[in-house]
């Protein structure tokens, strides 16, 4: 099936500081992709939808100066949470579709101490 | 609200033993339904799926019933294994191609 890469797997990072994570389709194009989050005992939170070449689409709630979505390629997203808070703490997953399935990256652990 | 449900949260089962995680859905719209899994710290994985113009989709140990007039769809795992341990998510595609997921259930299989 089709792979997703996302990268870093986890990641630690001081407040007020900001951490990218990039998910990358390695073995197709994807003009869509999907940025979820999770937290604990929860389901995926969909944040907003990648676009390449033209801005993300936020859902409702999710603050679009805070996390900062660039799809500057047909195989690349780029998720930037800026100045970091504990609150921002969670699992950041990344999907994209091919032939009608979601295919997820391994997401990624940020904590933010 | 939540469009998709899964409403018990844990499952455990004996090993060799038949696990069966449940689903329920609002949206009578929905034209294709999907079970993926998840291991703690990882993206979750397709396990398998079913369109909605069918009642049942079978692979391997694996299979998933799609009940239309009840909203509810079911993944039956047998026999279970130890390695099935983990979360599944249930997931449902709108014609816009938007998925919704459940909540999750976390499925224990004891040795």
């Amino acid at each position: 099936g089709a792979v997703v890469s996302q990268h870093p797997s986890r990641v630690i990072c001081k407040s007020g500081t900001s951490v990218k994570i990039e998910c990358r389709s390695l073995d197709f194009q994807a003009t869509t992709m999907f940025w979820y989050r999770q937290f604990p005992k929860q389901s995926l939170m969909l944040m907003a939808t990648s676009n390449e070449g033209s801005k993300a689409t936020y859902e409702q709630g999710v603050e679009k100066d805070k996390f900062l979505i660039n799809h500057a390629s047909l195989t690349l997203s780029t998720l930037t949470v800026t100045s970091a808070h504990p609150e921002d703490s969670s699992f950041y997953i990344c999907s994209a579709r091919s032939g009608g399935l979601a295919f997820f990256g391994q997401g990624t652990r940020l904590t933010v101490v | 609200d939540q469009q998709v449900k899964q409403n018990s949260p844990s499952l455990s089962v004996q090993e060799g033993r038949i696990s069966i995680l449940n689903c329920d859905y609002t949206n009578s719209m929905f034209d294709y339904f999907l079970w993926y899994k998840k291991y703690p710290a990882e993206g979750p994985t397709f396990l398998i799926s079913i369109s909605s113009i069918k009642d049942k989709n079978e692979d391997g140990r694996f299979t998933v019933f799609l009940n239309k007039s009840a909203k509810h769809l079911s993944l039956h795992i047998v026999p279970s294994q130890p390695g099935d341990s983990a979360v599944y998510f249930c997931a449902a595609k709108d014609t816009g191609n938007q998925f919704y997921f459940g909540t999750g259930t976390s499925l224990t299989v004891i040795p």
